[in-house]
Order: C-alpha cells, then sequence, then structure tokens
C-alpha cells in the first residue's frame, strides 16, 4: 500500500449504530488530519494530531471522537449520528517542519458516510 | 475562520479553450494551496505559493498569488479533459487549512 489509504470506502449507518473510521499513513508523516466534506460547503477541518497529539479540535460535537494510537494509524469512532452528518470524510497526513511555512497535505480517498 | 470565495462554482469548456478561476479573500494569507479533486477520490496538492506576486507553473497550469496576499488565480492553457475535477484552493495557518468551495471544471472533447 502506498501514500494515504482509508476503510471502509462507503458506510451506511442507522442513528443509534456504532462504528469506526480507519485510515493508515504509508508516507512516514508525523501529522494527521480529519476533514468533511459535504455538497455545497467547503470542506472542514475536524481535528488534527501531531506526534500522536491531538493539536487542533474545530468545534466538533461528541458524537466524533477520534484516536491516534501511533503516527501512522487514525480513526475516527462514530455514535449516535444524525442524518446531517451525511459525508465525505477525508483523511490527510503532512510532515510538519518548525521551519517551514507550509506543509503538503496528502489526502486518501474518502469514506461515504450516510446516515440513515 | 478565514473565508476564501471561488469563482466560478462551475465552469464547462470545449477541450482546447484556455480559462481562468479565481480564489479571493479579505484576509491576508502566509500561503495558499491549490488542488485538484476528482471524482470518488481526495484532493491531491497542484501547487503552493508563498510569496506576494509569485507565479508558478505545472505545464499547462500557472498559478499566481497577488500582491497583498488576499487572492490567487489558476489559469490552464489549451484544457484537455484530463483536466476536468474540482478545483480547491486552501489558505491559513499550516494546521487550520481553510478551504474554498471549489470550482467544479469539466472539459469536454
Amino acid at each position: 500500500e502506498t501514500g494515504v489509504t482509508q476503510t471502509p470506502r462507503h458506510l451506511v449507518m442507522g442513528m443509534t449504530n456504532k462504528k469506526s473510521l480507519k485510515c493508515e499513513q504509508h508516507l512516514g508523516h508525523n501529522a494527521m488530519y480529519w476533514y468533511k466534506q459535504s455538497a455545497k460547503k467547503p470542506l472542514e477541518l475536524m481535528f488534527v494530531y501531531n506526534f500522536k497529539e491531538q493539536t487542533e479540535n474545530n468545534s466538533v460535537p461528541s458524537r466524533f471522537s477520534p484516536e491516534c494510537p501511533n503516527s501512522s494509524h487514525l480513526f475516527l469512532h462514530l455514535h449516535t449520528l444524525q442524518p446531517e452528518d451525511s459525508a465525505l470524510y477525508l483523511c490527510a497526513s503532512s510532515q510538519e517542519y518548525r521551519d517551514r511555512e507550509a506543509y503538503e497535505q496528502y489526502f486518501g480517498p474518502g469514506t461515504r458516510l450516510t446516515v440513515t | 475562520t478565514q473565508l476564501l470565495e471561488q469563482s466560478p462554482q462551475f465552469l464547462s469548456i470545449q477541450e482546447g479553450e484556455n480559462l481562468t478561476v479565481y480564489c479571493n479573500s479579505s484576509s491576508v494569507f502566509s500561503s495558499l494551496q491549490w488542488y485538484r479533486q476528482e471524482p470518488g477520490e481526495g484532493p491531491v496538492l497542484l501547487v503552493t505559493v508563498v510569496t506576494g506576486g509569485e507565479v508558478k507553473k505545472l505545464k499547462r497550469l500557472t498559478f499566481q498569488f497577488g500582491d497583498a496576499r488576499k487572492d490567487s488565480s489558476l489559469h490552464i492553457t489549451a484544457a484537455q479533459p484530463g483536466d476536468t475535477g474540482l478545483y480547491l484552493c486552501a489558505g491559513g495557518p499550516m494546521r487550520a487549512l481553510n478551504f474554498g468551495k471549489g470550482t467544479s471544471l469539466l472539459v469536454t472533447p
């Protein structure tokens, strides 16, 4: 496997279900991100992990719970979601440097989530 | 949150035509990135611009960062069907990138 992989690619879940999204990066990067992409809305940053520590949490509802066990893996645990949470969930990774202005983010293909 | 407005929202052109898409904000950005996203895939980084007035070329694509670092443009020369996709601009602190809604480009043979 190369780059950033995400599983599953498609997920349909009921509002009372509990599921998890998985992301794995094979690039040796030290930062990982979760984004939400909804129709007619800009890509929204949800969580950022750097060296396994959460550094950003953009006021995401508690029904979304991230987990980063190591610098290569990132999970998004889902429970009691709402229909408006249906979207494409994208994972990305990057290599952060203290003296660089910009980091190149590499995205996975996303998980298309439908909440019924 | 620093808002990024992209225009046009949709663009449908024929192969061989030239086009320009825009990314504008009222905020100053330390850097700005352009991505292309194809259906069923995640965005792929095309370029990063960091200096006001900077121009970067990637084959038939020309990217420009405004002098005041508040806007950027992407010009495509002689568009090809393979250029079809959603073009996204993003700026801001690297750990909190703000994305525009994108320009959806369709190039027909």
